[in-house]
């Protein structure tokens, strides 16, 4: 069971718009900055998205995060058949001194 | 550009302690000012944070692994390595070493391409 909650899976036509959840408490998500990774399978995670909301250089603007209390969300536009992949959310926790990451969502593009 | 790899056996029996190195290069574990990290990723299943060392030796540790983890750091070969003792099956997992990104250590940027490490007599 994991400390930050994910939908299982999301879908959407290429073109379109997907959000993904990231639902915490105030020991973590409502108190530290939110990261957000994509794993395409057999391969290592890579950093989406951190501090909520910004950017690694090369990743692109269709990708996008936000934060509001103890949640969060991972916000892809124009999907592509490319994003298909798995997505997690990652945080500090501040009770557990620990990581902690959501569980994934398996993200399809149909 | 920051690279990190992870080495050791890839077959541990049960009831054994699993071992395993994070190589660093492109960087110098000594002069960071942040966590480097273990995360592991049993089949089929999502990510775990196992732990996490800073270059002085402080550790933080997942609570649910704690009592069989030990994360450790060599400043002088560039490397931090992970031990956990007591394996079973539910250990079986590709192992990742991990680093946060310079400038905001709430995220890991870097990391390693995994091994896979089963547990099986």
């Amino acid at each position: 069971q994991s400390v930050l909650t994910q939908p299982p899976s999301v879908s959407a036509a290429p073109g379109q718009k997907v959000t993904i959840s990231c639902s915490g408490s105030s020991s973590n998500i409502g108190n530290n900055h939110v990261s957000w990774y994509q794993q395409v399978p057999g391969t290592a995670p890579k950093l989406l998205i951190y501090d909520n909301s910004k950017r690694p250089s090369g990743i692109p603007d269709r990708f996008s995060g936000s934060k509001s209390g103890t949640s969060a969300t991972l916000g892809i536009t124009g999907l592509q058949t490319g994003d298909e992949a798995d997505y997690y959310c990652g945080t500090w926790d501040s009770s557990l001194s620990a990581r902690v990451f959501g569980g994934g969502t398996k993200m399809t593009v149909l | 550009q920051l690279q990190l790899q992870e080495s050791g056996p890839g077959l541990v029996k049960p009831s054994e302690t699993l071992s395993l190195t994070c190589t660093v290069s492109g960087g110098s574990i000594s002069s960071s000012n942040y966590y480097w990290g273990w995360v592991r990723q049993p089949p089929g299943e999502g990510l775990e944070w196992i732990g996490s060392i800073y270059y002085s030796g402080s550790t933080y540790y997942n609570p649910s692994l704690k009592s069989r983890v030990t994360i450790s750091v060599d400043t002088s070969r560039n490397q931090f390595s992970l031990k956990l003792t007591s394996v079973t099956a539910a250990d079986t997992a590709v192992y990742y070493c991990a680093s946060p990104r310079p400038d905001s250590t709430s995220c890991y940027q870097s990391w390693g391409q995994g091994t896979l490490v089963t547990v099986s007599s």
